[in-house]
């Protein structure tokens, strides 16, 4: 099954409000991805983080990655309309069993 | 272009029939997997192909497989035997290694009636 969880399942915010998506896991993970998928659309890979502790940012995305890489978030500051989508986190498994497994997303929408 | 393509975008089929979806990419990417989408459920993985003549199973296999016979090409045939088969099933493409992102198609919607 998955091992990844993810929280929330949805949020609704207005636009110009933060929002922030966390990914959970009971073992310790190789790496984490994200993915954004648009309604109607297809999951478009966002960032990945390999080191403990790691921050990446991109414009008013923050993803950060867990000191004992068990978790991970997904922040934006100040929404826009453009951010509604569901957000995924994902985990492979590397090595010789390369297995790339998501968690159930979080759905943003937000209100202009 | 470089690309992962799926075919088709939408498909009909009446209950108890086979059906197989297209997947084909140019990326000359290793690993390739099928993905099953449902609302709330996030992505699932049924299964995934590290290399030519090799693929494993994913966490919702059954009622569904698989062949990998060309290093572009990782069709998926929906059985009879799958019992909620309506869904919207995505591929995606990577290379292998365990550090790198995934490529997605645009995705097929199968609807059985």
């Amino acid at each position: 099954g998955q091992q990844v969880m993810q929280i929330p399942q949805y949020q609704h915010v207005q636009e110009g409000e933060d929002f922030t998506t966390y990914c959970n896991s009971s073992t310790t993970l190789s790496n984490i991805q994200w993915y954004k998928q648009r309604p109607g659309g297809h999951p478009v890979f966002l960032i990945q983080l390999v080191k403990s502790g790691e921050v990446k940012k991109q414009k008013r995305l923050t993803f950060q990655f867990g000191e004992a890489k068990k978790n991970s978030s997904l922040h934006i500051t100040a929404t826009q309309t453009t951010d509604v989508g569901t957000y995924f986190c994902a985990e492979n498994s590397g090595g010789s069993n390369y297995k790339l497994t998501f968690g159930k997303g979080t759905l943003l929408t937000v209100n202009p | 272009d470089g690309g992962i393509t799926q075919s088709p975008k939408y498909l009909f089929r009446k209950e108890g029939q086979n059906v197989t979806l297209s997947c084909e990419q140019n990326l000359n990417h290793d690993a390739m997997y099928w993905y099953r989408q449902d609302p709330g459920q996030g992505l699932r993985l049924i299964y995934y192909s590290q290399i030519v003549n090799d693929f494993q199973k994913g966490d919702i296999a059954e009622g569904y497989s698989v062949s990998r016979e060309k290093k572009e090409s990782f069709p998926l045939t929906v059985t009879s035997a799958q019992k909620n088969p309506t869904a919207f099933y995505l591929c995606a493409s990577s290379w292998d290694r365990g550090d790198t992102e995934a490529f997605f198609g645009q995705g097929t919607r199968l609807t059985v009636v």
